[in-house]
């Protein structure tokens, strides 16, 4: 079963501090990984989309690693801002499912708060 | 920069009353969908349009649920007869190619509560 799993499931770091978000994945044929950031009672909004071949991608202050042989991806948060504090999310796609949305797999998020 | 907006972005309804919840996709996007998430838990697929017809669908996506591109802009999802554990957040995305190859943009979310 397709399955994605992060750590912690929540998190509190002070302003200015740096953070690492875990996500591990039995998802099988990967395709991308997607990690997005959902403000409270708000849609997710894309931070990195990674393929097979890519092992980091940097969006900002937020850069994305993945290693697929061990089906791990990491989300490294640095000197963190008071508008960090939301869920971040971990979207695993299956390859070869016609490019669906059913091959999209979930996990439930890491809740970040950053305290000044 | 081009968004993807719901109406509303609260409802309140009765138990086995009808609701319907509206998106505007971003305007050359091709593919759309709806999403919910229960208060706590993680974003569930519920459905994807393409070509004026549904292309996936998920378990939960029964007969009670329903989709329409009414127009060149609207994207609706009707409930027809809401039970309590509809209550959650729902949301629309859209984007260009399949979900499964590029990122998809997301909606505010409606909140949906059933009293």
């Amino acid at each position: 079963k397709n399955q994605v799993e992060q750590s912690p499931q929540s998190l509190i770091i002070l302003e200015g501090k740096n953070c690492t978000l875990q996500c591990n994945y039995t998802v099988s044929p990967f395709s991308n990984l997607r990690w997005y950031k959902q403000d409270t009672g708000r849609g997710p909004v894309s931070l990195t989309i990674m393929t097979f071949s890519e092992n980091t991608k940097s969006n900002g202050r937020y850069t994305a690693t993945l290693d697929a042989d061990t089906k791990q991806s990491s989300l490294h948060i640095t000197a963190s801002q008071l508008s960090d504090s939301a869920s971040y999310i971990c979207v695993v796609s299956v390859s070869g499912s016609g490019g669906g949305a059913d091959g999209l797999t979930f996990g439930k998020g890491t809740h970040l708060i950053i305290q000044p | 920069e081009p968004e993807v907006t719901q109406t509303p972005s609260h409802q309140v309804t009765q138990m086995g009353q009808e609701v319907i919840l509206r998106c505007v996709p971003i305007s050359n996007h091709l593919y759309f969908y709806w999403y919910r998430q229960i208060l706590g838990q993680k974003v569930e697929f519920l459905v994807s349009f393409y070509n004026n017809e549904i292309s996936e669908k998920s378990e939960i996506f029964d007969d009670q649920f329903s989709v329409e591109r009414p127009d060149g802009s609207n994207f609706t999802l009707k409930i027809r007869s809401t039970k309590l554990e509809d209550s959650a957040m729902y949301f629309c995305a859209s984007n260009y190619l399949a979900a499964s190859y590029n990122e998809q943009f997301f909606g505010p979310g409606t909140r949906l509560t059933v009293l």
